[in-house]
């Protein structure tokens, strides 16, 4: 089974920190992504990495920086945090020979920024 | 305009009976789509690919229609463990890169 495992279910900061979202996968997958969501608007793509040292920006990357030093971890950075990053925080990974549109999704992290 | 756009529900269904609700997308370029499940305080997970000639798995139907932009989902003989939150997915080009939907909640009731 694929497992995706995000490093807090609960985390509580206050407005300036600097917040690290950890996410590890412990399948091999080329490909990780980091999602937020909200109600109302979805799962919005944030950022995402093909390999190790790449990342790419998704539909919504200001305020956020990402790292992948390792294949199976995926970190989501938010360097100054803001009441409006108050969100749930779904990491994804998926490989590049799996099933067609399948990513697999971390548990979540529920994030408020105070 | 959102690119993926759902009636977010909730649609209220007896046991037994079928629901059916649409998605819509506005990027007529949009290539590959998916119905996603997502429970309460879980994360989502694929349910099924949706085909251009429409296709089942068990009690659940997804139909394509490119001419109107639009795709279904059908649940027949609901289950009361079909409760859940029914996300629309679509990509644009070949990829791994997904645009969701707001998603669809349903209530099975008895």
């Amino acid at each position: 089974d694929v497992k995706v495992t995000q490093s807090s279910r609960y985390l509580v900061k206050r407005t300036g920190e600097k917040v690290f979202l950890e996410c590890v996968q412990d399948m091999d997958h080329e490909n990780m992504f980091w999602y937020r969501q909200d109600p109302g608007l979805g799962l919005r793509l944030i950022y995402f990495s093909y390999d190790v040292k790449m990342k790419e920006k998704g539909d919504i990357p200001e305020g956020y920086s990402v790292s992948r030093e390792k294949k199976e971890r995926f970190s989501l950075i938010l360097e100054s945090a803001s009441t409006n990053q108050t969100s749930m925080y779904l990491c994804a990974s998926t490989t590049v020979g799996g099933r067609y549109g399948e990513q697999f999704f971390g548990p979540g992290t529920r994030l408020t920024v105070l | 305009r959102k690119e993926v756009e759902q009636d977010p529900g909730p649609f209220n269904v007896p046991e037994g009976a079928t629901v059916a609700f649409n998605c819509t997308y506005s990027n007529s370029a949009s290539q590959s789509f998916f119905w996603y499940r997502q429970d309460c305080r879980k994360e989502p997970k694929l349910l099924m690919s949706v085909y251009s000639s429409g296709n089942e798995d068990g009690r659940f139907t997804a139909q394509l229609n490119r001419a109107s932009q639009y795709i279904s989902l059908l649940i027949r003989d609901s289950k009361l463990s079909d409760s859940a939150t029914y996300l629309c997915v679509v990509t644009k080009a070949a990829g791994n890169k997904l645009t969701f939907g707001g998603g669809t909640r349903v209530l099975v009731k008895p």
